[in-house]
């Protein structure tokens, strides 16, 4: 079992709609959690991270952290063509915060 | 700019030669961090500096890398006698403690012919 599972996708959505990326992890004891984003070619870049159960808002994008079933994700509402990128779900390991554990990622892509 | 950079972003090297990369974190930043991502996969952890000082190496990392941060500000990756397999883009992160968010640099692109 990967420590950190994303659906790959491609996640197609039209422009407009709410995109939904979803990220489990089986470190029980993880502690901060984080979503990056990458376009092709380039270097991750963040957007968001969120420590507590519930949700966290900036802007159009919203994390959801549920600890007890290990689950966080990302909504991206009002999706743009530009929002079409890779991203990237990272936890740090539980005894410490000294690396992150990265998923795979999800493939977005959002046509007008 | 006051984000990490790297250098080269670029190289192309024929197998069996070594290389060596250069971060400089963001300046305030004590944590910086080494990873590597190939195609398809997300960053894989390589090591850890706080400060001057490595405290984490993956077990993953051969014997072939060795990365310094002598005076606790750039560091340097180097790979001895290189493999087609480290063919991998080489990111760089920094943060300013503990459970602080890393920032990436732009990342060096490694070829191995």
């Amino acid at each position: 079992q990967k420590e950190v599972e994303q659906n790959s996708g491609p996640l197609s959505v039209p422009e407009g709609a709410i995109a939904s990326l979803n990220c489990t992890y089986s470190d029980r004891g993880s502690q901060s959690f984080f979503w990056y984003r990458q376009y092709s070619g380039k270097s991750p870049e963040l957007i968001m991270f969120i420590y507590s159960n519930g949700d966290k808002e900036d802007g159009r994008f919203t994390a959801q952290l549920n600890k007890a079933s290990q689950y966080v994700s990302l909504l991206i509402r009002d999706s743009q063509p530009s929002d079409s990128a890779t991203y990237l779900c990272a936890v740090t390991p539980s005894g410490g915060y000294n690396k992150l554990i990265f998923g795979a990622g999800t493939r977005l892509a959002v046509h007008p | 700019d006051t984000g990490v950079s790297q250098d080269p972003r670029h190289k192309i090297t024929k197998r069996g030669q070594n290389v060596t990369f250069r971060c400089d974190p963001i300046s305030e930043h004590n944590r910086l961090y080494w990873y590597r991502q190939t195609l398809g996969q997300g960053p894989e952890f390589l090591t850890y500096f706080q400060n001057e000082a490595q405290l984490e190496k993956s077990r993953l990392l051969s014997d072939r890398f060795s990365a310094e941060r002598p005076k606790g500000s750039f560091s340097t990756l180097e790979i001895q006698r290189t493999e087609q397999g480290d063919s991998a883009m080489y990111l760089c992160a920094s943060s300013s403690g503990q459970a602080e968010t890393q920032y990436f640099g732009p990342g060096t692109r490694l070829l191995v012919l």
